[in-house]
């Protein structure tokens, strides 16, 4: 069946602009999850959405990023001003509840 | 200090080698243990899940030590195919529920 799916693949922006990036849980999965991958680190968590509430955002690193999964499945993650140092990789996962997390391809995001 | 510590590597192997990775964490309230890998440019994926008795999956086989806060992965008779990088993961909680926190990876290169 399908997978997780995140649009875009890639993203090249400019210092100060504002991105969203997008991404399609596996149907019935209530659980989405949002990390951040730089080159040569594992994935760091930032927020955990439990159907259309954001259960734990404590990883989020400042004002700047918000994300919403309005009608509990896709999720928008929303960036402002972006800098240069939100250059990473961005994976979105889906579960069932207490399950396996399983993970897009991700969005790379340049910001020049 | 960083909650889950892995060498990084690279490990360099011939085919056909047993190698070992090792991991520490910080968090003594950690609840549930895995193993994930990740090709390049690639998403991460589940391997195996680690429990206090020890698991073994074929070739690979993860154990766990609590009082020493230790997790360990081995792979038998390395192939070609096992070249990727392993992400050494724990959860606050005793199922995939909420966050995941990633290991920076250890990089795995298998050759002929």
């Amino acid at each position: 069946g399908a997978g997780v799916s995140q649009t875009p693949s890639n993203k090249v922006t400019e210092k100060g602009k504002y991105v969203e990036l997008r991404c399609d849980p596996i149907s019935g999965h209530t659980a989405l999850y949002w990390y951040r991958q730089s080159l040569g680190q594992g994935p760091e968590f930032l927020i955990y959405f439990q159907g259309t509430g954001a259960a734990d955002d404590s990883g989020l690193p400042n004002d700047r990023f918000f994300a919403v999964r309005p009608e509990g499945s896709v999720s928008t993650l929303k960036i402002q001003r972006t800098e240069r140092g939100d250059s990473a990789v961005y994976l979105c996962a889906s579960s069932p509840p207490g399950d396996t997390q399983y993970f897009g391809p991700g969005t790379r995001l340049t910001v020049l | 200090r960083k909650e889950v510590e892995q060498d990084p590597g690279p490990f360099n192997v011939p085919e056909g080698a047993t190698v070992a990775f090792n991991c520490t964490y910080s968090n003594s309230a950690s609840q549930s243990f895995f193993w994930y890998r990740q090709d390049c440019r690639k998403e991460p994926k589940l391997l195996m899940s680690v429990y206090s008795s020890g698991n073994e999956d074929g070739r690979f086989t993860a154990q766990l030590n609590r009082a020493s806060q230790y997790i360990s992965l081995l792979i038998r008779d390395s192939k070609l195919s096992d070249s990727a990088t392993y992400l050494c993961v724990v959860n606050a909680f005793s199922s995939n529920t909420g966050k995941l926190i990633f290991g920076q990876g250890t990089t795995l290169q298998v050759k002929p």
